[in-house]
Formats: C-alpha cells, sequence, structure tokens
C-alpha cells in the first residue's frame, strides 16, 4: 500500500468554495482511480484516468466534478461550488496496468467537510 | 438487489475465532478484490483473485467462479484485525463495491 499519497488528509470547505484534492500514485503507475465514499455508506466509483487521459468517468457528477492526471504531477479530483452533500472522504488507488485484474494500492484519502 | 453482496454485514468474534466474510456477485468478473479499511483511515488492498485460493499470514481468500462466490477467512483473530472488509469487483471495466463487514474482535 505504499507510495500512494493522497493530499490533504482533510479539508474543510464552505458552501461554494472549491475544493481541489490531489493524489500521487505509487512512482511508475501510469493508472489511477478516484473513489468516493460518503458517510455509512460504501466506496463509488468516480473515475479511471490513464496519463493525459479520461478513461472512464461513468461515476463523476455531471456538473461541477471534473478530473485530470497530466503528464506531470499528481492526479487532481476538483469539485466547484461544493456543497453539504459532497461531504464525504474520496479515495484515490494507482496500478501499474490498467482495470482491476492487477493489484491496486490506495491511498489514505482526503476527508471533505463542507460546512 | 446490488450486484455485490457481502454477509453478515457485522461481526462481532472473541480473539482467536476463526472468521468468514463472504461475497457473492451476480455479474460476470475478471477479478475480484478484497479491501480492508480500518476505522477512519485508508484502505488496503488484502487480495486480488481471479480462481481459486491466496492466503497470506492469517487470511485467506478463496472464490468459485462458477458459483460467483468468493469467501475471506481469518484464523487466531486478533483485536487489529477489527475493521470494515470489503468485496469488490472489476466487471466490464466497471468496479463494483459490496457494503462492507463491519467485523470487531473483542480480546
Amino acid at each position: 500500500n505504499a507510495g500512494v499519497m493522497q493530499n490533504p488528509r482533510h479539508l474543510v470547505r464552505r458552501r461554494g468554495q472549491e475544493a481541489r484534492l490531489r493524489c500521487s500514485p505509487v512512482k511508475g503507475h501510469s493508472h489511477v482511480y478516484w473513489y468516493r465514499q460518503l458517510p455509512e455508506e460504501g466506496l463509488k466509483f468516480m473515475v479511471y484516468l490513464q496519463k493525459e487521459n479520461i478513461i472512464d468517468e461513468s461515476g463523476m457528477p455531471k456538473e461541477r466534478f471534473s478530473a485530470e492526471f497530466p503528464k506531470e504531477g499528481p492526479s487532481i479530483l476538483r469539485i466547484q461550488q461544493v456543497v453539504r452533500g459532497d461531504s464525504a472522504a474520496y479515495f484515490c488507488a494507482s496500478s501499474p496496468l490498467g482495470g482491476w485484474g492487477t493489484e491496486a494500492f490506495f491511498g489514505q484519502g482526503t476527508r471533505l467537510t463542507v460546512v | 438487489k446490488n450486484e455485490v453482496e457481502q454477509s453478515p454485514q457485522n461481526l462481532t468474534a472473541q480473539e482467536g475465532e476463526f472468521i468468514t466474510i463472504n461475497c457473492s456477485y451476480s455479474v460476470g468478473i475478471s477479478a475480484l478484490h478484497w479491501l480492508q479499511q480500518h476505522p477512519g483511515g485508508g484502505i488496503v488492498s488484502l487480495f486480488m483473485l481471479s480462481s481459486g485460493k491466496k492466503k497470506h499470514g492469517r487470511l485467506i481468500a478463496t472464490i468459485n467462479i462458477q458459483e460467483k462466490h468468493s469467501s475471506l477467512h481469518i484464523t487466531a483473530s486478533h483485536p487489529r484485525d477489527s475493521a470494515v472488509y470489503i468485496c469488490a469487483v472489476m466487471a466490464n471495466n466497471d468496479m463494483r463495491f459490496g457494503a462492507g463487514t463491519r467485523l470487531t474482535v473483542k480480546p
């Protein structure tokens, strides 16, 4: 599990502000996945990215949410104009190859609280 | 009905007991993962299975592809095993998760 770094670990935002969540994958991994875990609920897939490409964003809300994984630097999950319902734990995972047919390594998560 | 069902939802055991957590799924999958989530903490991937059985320390995971069922076993359970255990399957390039099993091991 070592190697996937997410920051910040905790993030508090007021309604209407923007939240930026960062994920640095394991060195050498080019596939990144974002998941959301709402309070008392299970994990939900949000988006799957490969370097500079969005492969599958079927789990992303259509508005206010975006994700990127640039050639250099971490993957960013961006939530614009946050609302209380966005309060959740957001987890990032990385893998060396695509899909879940390979080992996936998780970050510690970012806990977003919208006040 | 969820595509990935876990049972039990909650499990309390005494230290030293043998633990079994079950996962049934209704879709064709290419792989199944068992994840462990500690309270307030991150997630650790315990196993990735596509067939058969894997063992790591006191943890054993099995999968029966024909029956679409997997089990996670913990032998000689310990309070530090207390966590939520999540079954996740990869199906059609999509990841689906069970609701998790909350395990509490009492000393």
